[in-house]
């Protein structure tokens, strides 16, 4: 799986859109990206995930370059219960388990 | 509640003793996951099973950890011989698979403390 790399803390004020960075700058050309987010005392919840197109599901939009080497996880109205730990990961689905390996996120606290 | 449940939420023990934990995955799903986290550090992965067969062993899961599925519903995790490099939180999973698109869901785990 590729390694990737997110900026280890951001603040984002609430009610204004959150931008998480992810650089996968060695992604292959089948690899997914997946984004999980942890609020402190519970366990990862899935966000979502895309190949190449832009994705957007209820809870956020992913953007992905044009050259996947990068990706953006947009919260578009950050509230206070958005502050989590955020982990972008790079993996190849396959028909075999989804073990994912998760890095050390990027820790986002939003601010009244 | 439908969601992956936990027993117990915390759990001290002393060094040397052993631990069992519970993991109540979504009903419908076939998979389970078992990771572990340290504070301040993201999820490691353990073990899976699907159904009742455990599919993949992390070099992390040493012989003193034990992961059952026996009826391919609920899955218990044991650890013998308690060590304090032990304390962690325990997490379990589930899914829906096999899949390309499969997400996993997580439960809030089992915080151990070896004293």
């Amino acid at each position: 799986d590729a390694k990737t790399t997110q900026p280890p803390s951001m603040d984002c004020a609430e009610g204004r859109a959150a931008n998480l960075p992810c650089n996968h700058s060695t992604i292959s050309g089948n690899e997914y990206v997946y984004w999980y987010r942890q609020i402190h005392s519970q366990g990862p919840q899935y966000i979502i995930h895309g190949l190449k197109n832009n994705e957007t599901n209820e809870m956020a939009s992913l953007i992905i370059t044009e050259d996947r080497k990068s990706s953006t996880l947009i919260l578009p109205h950050a509230t206070l219960r958005d502050t989590a730990v955020y982990y972008c990961i790079v993996r190849l689905p396959t028909l075999a388990g989804n073990m994912l390996t998760f890095g050390g996120g990027t820790r986002l606290m939003v601010k009244p | 509640d439908t969601g992956v449940s936990q027993n117990p939420r915390h759990k001290i023990t002393k060094r040397g003793q052993n631990v069992t934990f519970r993991c109540d995955p979504i009903s419908e799903h076939n998979r389970l996951y078992w990771y572990r986290q340290t504070l301040g550090q993201g999820p490691e992965f353990l073990t899976y099973f699907q159904n009742e067969a455990q599919l993949e062993k992390s070099r992390l899961l040493s012989d003193r950890f034990s992961a059952e599925r026996p009826k391919g519903s609920f899955s218990t995790l044991e650890i013998q011989r308690t060590e304090q490099g032990d304390s962690a939180m325990y997490l379990c999973a589930s899914s829906l698979g096999p899949s390309t698109n499969e997400k996993l869901f997580f439960g809030s785990g089992t915080q151990l403390s070896v004293l």
